[in-house]
């Protein structure tokens, strides 16, 4: 079974500042043309998720380019170039093609310092 | 666009069934890979079931087979997720989610429902 750990469980930063949040997952991520079938997800109290990033790299329609993606095998990032208020969130990252075929992280707190 | 939009809360008794609907407008649902996730209060997301693009069926996580059934309606685009043998650990926000599929490949969501809360107890 494929178990994604994100890390760290609570980041507490600045508005300006850089984040960078981990995803690691215990067996490689399932691949398709060369990027790892990984999404992101930010999620506010009281709403429904929205996907920030698909395909370990690519912008979902209206994401702003201050978010971005990366990674391969087990290892995927995503990272907040400057932090604007409406960014303190939760983030989740979701595997697809392991077992189970559908899994997420457990969620990085992104709080306001 | 997509627009998803779930039925109401609802309150169970343990042992009790479920069944919260889905309604698709924007798109017609018999073109989405329509799927489940909930949320237990203050936890994270959990993937239910849905359709797979590679199975080409409706898949269901482990821990819920033989609980859950999903399913949908063509002629109303609705779609259904039923739960059965309700506890106290089901109580959560289900959400159903999707894409579409000139957007994106279809394993990750970028339209989801309002969220439906369902509180189990006695």
């Amino acid at each position: 079974e494929i178990v994604l750990t994100q890390s760290p469980g609570t980041l507490s930063l600045s508005p300006g500042e850089r984040a960078t949040l981990s995803c690691r997952a215990s067996q490689s991520v399932a691949t398709s043309y060369l990027a790892s079938y990984l999404a992101w997800y930010q999620q506010k109290p009281g709403q429904a998720p929205r996907l920030l990033i698909y395909g370990t790299s690519t912008r979902a329609t209206g994401i702003p380019d201050r978010f971005s993606g990366s990674g391969s095998g087990t290892d995927f990032t995503l990272t907040i170039s400057r932090l604007e208020p409406e960014d303190f969130a939760v983030y989740y990252c979701q595997q697809y093609g392991g077992s189970p075929r559908y899994s997420f992280g457990q969620g990085t707190n992104l709080e306001i310092k | 666009q997509v627009q998803l939009v779930q039925s109401g809360a609802e309150v169970k008794k343990p042992g009790a069934s479920v069944k919260v609907s889905c309604k698709v407008s924007g798109y017609t649902l018999a073109e989405l890979s329509m799927h489940w996730v909930r949320q237990a209060p203050g936890k994270g997301l959990e993937w239910m079931g849905g359709f797979d693009p590679e199975d080409g069926e409706t898949i269901y996580a482990r821990k819920f087979q033989g609980r859950v059934t999903m399913t949908e309606d063509t002629s109303t685009d609705t779609a259904y997720m039923e739960l059965s043998s309700l506890r106290s650990e089901d109580t959560a926000v289900y959400y159903c989610a999707t894409a579409r599929p000139d957007e994106m490949p279809t394993i990750y969501w970028s339209y989801w429902g309002q969220g439906t809360l369902v509180t189990v107890s006695s």
